[in-house]
């Protein structure tokens, strides 16, 4: 079964530099949500999107920007970039279940 | 404010044994639970979820409980088997958002 993918899987930027991540739904599925996982830290939700409108924001940062195209894909842009922002980032999809199916991760390293 | 807690970092057990792993939450507006399960360097798998209008939701090998007046879940792993260890996260959703809120996770070492 296709499963969500997200791209890159590794980015290596320098501070107040920019990145784009990229996340790729499970198809039919409507929902996408972007999570951080910082080292030995449980994820935290940044936000989601439903049909292509923000649907909730959790601790994101200003410098951090995403969308939901109409093909579904989404992308979490992030600027100045700072060493704090190191972190995994997972996207994760849904449709009409609760459940939400997680993709690999990008594994961001700010240097 | 974590809402929701996994207490224990680390379990181990032997195979073939149960294997118990508790979370407690405070929020009582969540309405949905889910265990997932992570290795490293990997996204997490879902593994199995509960209503809140239910108690119980069994799954091959795996089962999850809750206690709404306790405000506490635990997912069974029966039996243990060495691929299992990995860790185990709960997460739970607001009635009114999609958006899910993981526990510290819980680190099972199945022994062979």
């Amino acid at each position: 079964a296709a499963g969500v993918i997200q791209s890159p899987r590794h980015l290596i930027k320098e501070k107040r530099e920019t990145a784009t991540l990229k996340c790729y739904p499970i198809p039919r599925h409507d929902t996408v949500y972007w999570y951080q996982q910082g080292p030995g830290q449980d994820p935290q939700f940044l936000i989601s999107f439903y049909e292509k409108m923000q649907s909730d924001k959790g601790s994101i940062p200003d410098r951090f920007s995403a969308q939901q195209f109409s093909d579904y894909h989404s992308e979490l842009n992030m600027s100045s970039l700072e060493l704090g922002d190191s972190a995994l980032y997972f996207c994760a999809s849904s449709s009409v279940t609760y459940e939400q199916y997680f993709g690999p991760g990008t594994r961001l390293t700010v240097t | 404010d974590q809402q929701v807690k996994q207490n224990s970092p680390s379990l181990s057990v032997q195979e073939g044994r149960i294997s118990i792993l508790n979370c407690d939450y405070t929020n009582s507006m969540f309405d949905y639970f889910l265990w997932y399960k992570k290795y490293p360097a990997e996204g997490p798998t879902f593994l199995i979820s509960i209503s809140s209008i239910k108690d119980k939701n069994e799954d091959g090998r795996f089962t999850v409980f809750l206690n709404k007046s306790a405000k506490h879940l635990s997912l069974h792993i029966v039996p243990s088997q060495p691929g299992d260890s990995a860790v185990y996260f709960c997460a739970a959703r607001g009635s009114n958002t999609g958006k899910l809120i993981f526990g510290q996770g819980t680190t099972l070492q199945v022994k062979p």
